[in-house]
């Protein structure tokens, strides 16, 4: 079984929608997670991060961990064709200090079509 | 806004030569990062260096991958005898170190290395 496991999609949605971007993981360990926009050719830009279980809201991003279930979320509201990107899941297991490895999923290509 | 840079954009090489990537983290960061994403798969952790040395490394970084702050600002990824399979985009990363909080990661927009 894979350490993160992600929808590579490509998910196709209208201006608008509501977006819903999910990761699953293994390792029960993993107390940090994280979400990363990359735009084609480029670096991943940290969207959102959060700690445990429990929702974080940014405008119009909402960040969900249930370590239960070992499963994240991403939601996006009121999507817009400048969303479109691929949306890495990203994760460490070490909370405080540095030097953190981050395990990565291999993207949610997302397009927001006009 | 303070980020992370990274020369050169695009560099090409022939098999079996060395190769340098150069990276200036955040001027206030203290642990540096190089992750690399092959074409069409996820992004890899290869090292992570604190304090002149090396705080982890994957097994993917082996003997012919280096790295090194020779200065105050800047931190290179050197692989001494590329190989085609290490075709692949390389990003750096830098975070601050964080008494009792989170480690938030700042990536560059990376080097796509190509070895013919």
């Amino acid at each position: 079984q894979k350490e993160v496991e992600q929808d590579p999609g490509p998910l196709s949605v209208p201006e608008g929608a509501i977006v819903s971007l999910n990761c699953t993981y293994s390792n029960s360990a993993f107390q940090y997670f994280m979400w990363y926009r990359q735009y084609s050719r480029k670096g991943p830009e940290l969207l959102m991060y959060t700690y445990s279980s429990g929702n974080k809201e940014d405008g119009r991003f909402t960040a969900q961990v249930d370590k239960s279930s070992k499963y994240i979320s991403l939601f996006i509201r009121d999507s817009q064709p400048s969303d479109s990107a691929t949306y890495l899941c990203a994760m460490s297991d070490i909370l405080t200090g540095g030097g953190n490895k981050l395990t990565f999923g291999t993207g949610t290509q997302l397009k927001v079509e006009l | 806004e303070p980020e992370v840079t990274q020369t050169p954009s695009h560099q090409v090489t022939q098999m079996g030569q060395e190769v340098i990537l150069h990276c200036v983290p955040i001027s206030n960061h203290l642990y540096f990062y190089w992750y690399r994403q092959i074409l069409g798969q996820k992004v890899e952790f290869l090292v992570s260096f604190y304090n002149n040395e090396i705080s982890e490394k994957s097994e993917i970084f082996d003997d012919q991958f280096s790295v090194e702050r020779p200065d105050g600002s800047n931190f290179t990824l050197k692989i001494r005898s590329t190989k085609l399979e290490d075709s692949a985009m390389y990003f750096c990363a830098s975070s601050e170190a964080a008494s009792g909080g989170a480690d938030t990661q700042y990536f560059g927009p990376g080097t796509r290395l190509t070895v013919l």
